[in-house]
């Protein structure tokens, strides 16, 4: 089973539409989770991380159900710069340090 | 701000030629990482270091090699190009493991 798992879509919407992705993870002592976005042909920006208690920001919020081990994000009112591909990522402690495993992406395509 | 600066952007290779991808950052952070992207696929680790001098193998390692002789260089080393080493490559920073990583522009490579 992959660490990080993810529905690679595409998800197509309208404009205006909410639009939630899901994401699982294996490793039940994975501590910390984030959102990046990444744009077609570009490098990979952190959209927001992933606390606990969930977070919100604007449009955007995630959370963390560590009982069933998913995160989510939930996009309102969705816009047309909002397509991209978004990547669940979740800290893995490898030995005695710490590195981000990504998963798959999924894909979102907002449409006029 | 420079942030994360990868050369080169574009490269092809013939098989068995080597080649160093360069990766520099300018925030002073400790933890270096290089990832390799393949087409419908998420970011896989080749490589980290998490301080001048220390570096450590990630999930694909096999055929590349790194140094961090400083705190802002960290390049990567492909010694004998195979065909399955065509992909996107990313370098990243951040200022600690499972803190935000910052990624440069990516290097496409092809191996042909």
């Amino acid at each position: 089973r992959k660490e990080v798992e993810q529905d690679p879509g595409p998800f197509n919407v309208p404009e205006g539409a909410t639009v939630a992705f899901n994401c699982t993870y294996s490793n039940s002592a994975s501590q910390s989770f984030f959102w990046y976005r990444q744009d077609c042909r570009k490098e990979p920006k952190l959209l927001m991380s992933v606390y606990s208690s969930g977070n919100e920001d604007g449009r955007f919020t995630a959370q963390l159900n560590r009982a069933s081990q998913y995160i989510s994000l939930l996009i309102r009112d969705s816009k047309l710069s909002d397509s991209a591909t978004y990547l669940c990522v979740g800290l893995n402690y490898g030995g005695s340090q710490g590195n981000l495993i990504f998963g798959k992406g999924t894909k979102l395509s907002v449409k006029p | 701000n420079a942030g994360v600066t990868q050369t080169p952007k574009f490269r092809i290779l013939k098989i068995g030629q080597s080649m160093t991808l360069q990766c520099t950052q300018d925030m002073n952070h400790n933890y270096m990482y290089w990832y390799r992207q393949d087409p419908g696929m998420g970011l896989k680790l080749i490589y980290y270091s998490v301080g001048a001098g220390i570096t450590d193998k990630g999930e694909v390692p096999n055929g590349y090699n790194v140094s961090r002789s400083t705190t802002e260089d960290f390049p990567l080393r492909l010694e004998l190009a195979a065909p399955s080493q065509t992909s996107v490559y990313f370098c990243a920073s951040s200022s600690q493991g499972g803190t935000e990583a910052f990624f440069g522009q990516g290097t496409r490579l092809t191996v042909v």
